[in-house]
């Protein structure tokens, strides 16, 4: 079983809907939680970052931590079609956030 | 765009021989990792730096070595080259401990050993 499991997907919607992405992972310690955006051929880019359980908001992007469930999801609001992309999770158990681990990544496509 | 310069940018090798990407950076960041990215894997990490000459292992780092001489770059290299290690290669960096989430990676080396 892996330590961080993603919905590769694709997942496909039309522009203007809400999108909801999620990450389930197995290790308790893990405390720091982060969301990657990665367009085709290119490096991933930090969209969210977040410490423990909670909310975090940026824009039309939302990130949620649920410990207690060991789930975290990220919801992208008034979806566009610049939003299509790969979006990876990743966490860390220590604040030397560069030993992530990474979800698989999900392939989102927002249609005009 | 965080200031990191990964070269080559794309190489096809032949299985046995070795091979050298380079992670340059013009941020003076300390930390320095070389991860692999495969399809139904996501990003593993292979070697980490904490300083010049402080390497470090990852998950993934049978068959790779890495050398840090100075601040500026990182040396990811692969002893004998095998099919199993054609990957895109990211380079990434981070100021260290308590700059939590900041890190960033470069454009990726897409490496084929065939």
């Amino acid at each position: 079983q892996k330590e961080v499991e993603q919905d590769p997907g694709p997942l496909s919607v039309p522009e203007g809907a809400i999108v909801s992405l999620n990450c389930t992972y197995s290790n308790s310690a893990f405390q720091y939680f982060m969301w990657y955006r990665q367009y085709s051929r290119k490096g991933p880019e930090l969209l969210m970052y977040t410490y423990s359980s909670g909310n975090k908001e940026d824009g039309r992007f939302t990130a949620q931590v649920d410990k207690s469930s060991k789930y975290i999801s990220l919801f992208i609001r008034d979806s566009q079609p610049s939003d299509s992309a790969t979006y990876l999770c990743a966490m860390s158990l220590s604040s030397n956030t560069g030993k992530l681990i990474f979800g698989q990544g999900t392939t989102l496509q927002v249609k005009p | 765009d965080a200031g990191i310069t990964q070269s080559p940018r794309h190489k096809v090798t032949e299985t046995g021989t070795p091979v050298t990407l380079r992670c340059h950076q013009t941020e003076n960041h300390r930390y320095m990792y070389w991860y692999r990215q495969d399809p139904g894997h996501g990003l593993r990490l292979i070697h980490y730096s904490y300083g010049v000459k402080d390497t470090d292992k990852g998950e993934v780092s049978d068959g790779y070595s890495v050398s840090r001489s100075k601040t500026e770059d990182f040396l990811l290299t692969l002893e004998s080259a095998t099919s199993s290690q054609t990957s895109v290669y990211f380079c990434a960096i981070s100021p260290g401990v308590g700059r939590e989430g900041t890190i960033y990676f470069g454009e990726g080396s897409w490496l084929t050993v065939v």
